[in-house]
């Protein structure tokens, strides 16, 4: 059973704090994401990779950087984190680079900036 | 990039109705479009998925059916249970890629007893 994990799962943080989220698959698996869910909003990519040391943007990327140091392993940074950077992060991850791969989600961390 | 659309955004119905919901995609290239189903404080999950090549597509009592002329998806479930109720999302992936989808803004499906 494909197992992604998030290593928080509530945070509070301060506006202009650095804040790291973590994710980690244990499936081998190539393609790593993150995402941002808001209601009324859906789910909304923010950064993907697709190797290690590899990312590419997604549709809303900005405040936002990524780290895949490792196969296994893809971290979110906010460098400076901000109030409507509240929101609900879903990590996740797909076996391989062919079209139409399952995406695994992680339980999701919930952010709050105060 | 892509776009697209769900509705509708909030649906209830009777145990034992069906439930459709509709999207709609922009990106021509698009070939691989999923439905995620997320219950209350979990993790969306894949419950079907279809491709380009195929039109309908059946698991028990969920269906979907794909209209590649007129971009459009639907999800449809029949004889709904309470344990239905969820947010479900429609996707698509975007020109074709092999990484990014697209997702719709989500329906809350409330299956009333």
């Amino acid at each position: 059973d494909v197992k992604v994990t998030q290593s928080s799962r509530y945070l509070v943080k301060r506006t202009g704090e650095k804040v790291f989220l973590e994710c980690v698959q244990d499936m081998d698996h190539e393609n790593m994401f993150w995402y941002r869910q808001d209601p009324g909003l859906g789910l909304r990519l923010i950064y993907f990779s697709y190797d290690v040391k590899m990312k590419e943007k997604g549709d809303i990327p900005e405040g936002y950087s990524v780290s895949r140091e490792k196969k296994e392993r893809f971290s979110l940074i906010l460098e400076s984190a901000s109030t409507n950077q509240t929101s609900m992060y879903l990590c996740a991850s797909s076996l391989t680079a062919s079209s139409g791969n399952t995406i695994y989600f992680g339980e999701g961390s919930w952010l709050t900036v105060v | 990039g892509e776009n697209v659309e769900q509705h509708p955004s909030t649906l209830s119905v009777q145990e034992g109705d069906s439930a459709v919901i509709k999207c709609t995609y922009s990106d021509s290239a698009s070939n691989y479009f999923p439905w995620y189903k997320q219950e209350l404080g979990k993790r969306p999950q894949l419950i079907i998925d279809i491709r380009s090549n195929v039109g309908e597509k059946k698991d028990q009592r969920i269906a979907v059916t794909l209209n590649k002329t007129a971009k459009h998806f639907s999800l449809h479930i029949t004889e709904t249970q309470p344990e239905d109720s969820a947010v479900y999302f429609c996707a698509a992936n975007s020109g074709g890629s092999n990484y990014k989808l697209t997702f719709g803004k989500g329906t809350l499906l409330t299956v009333n007893p």
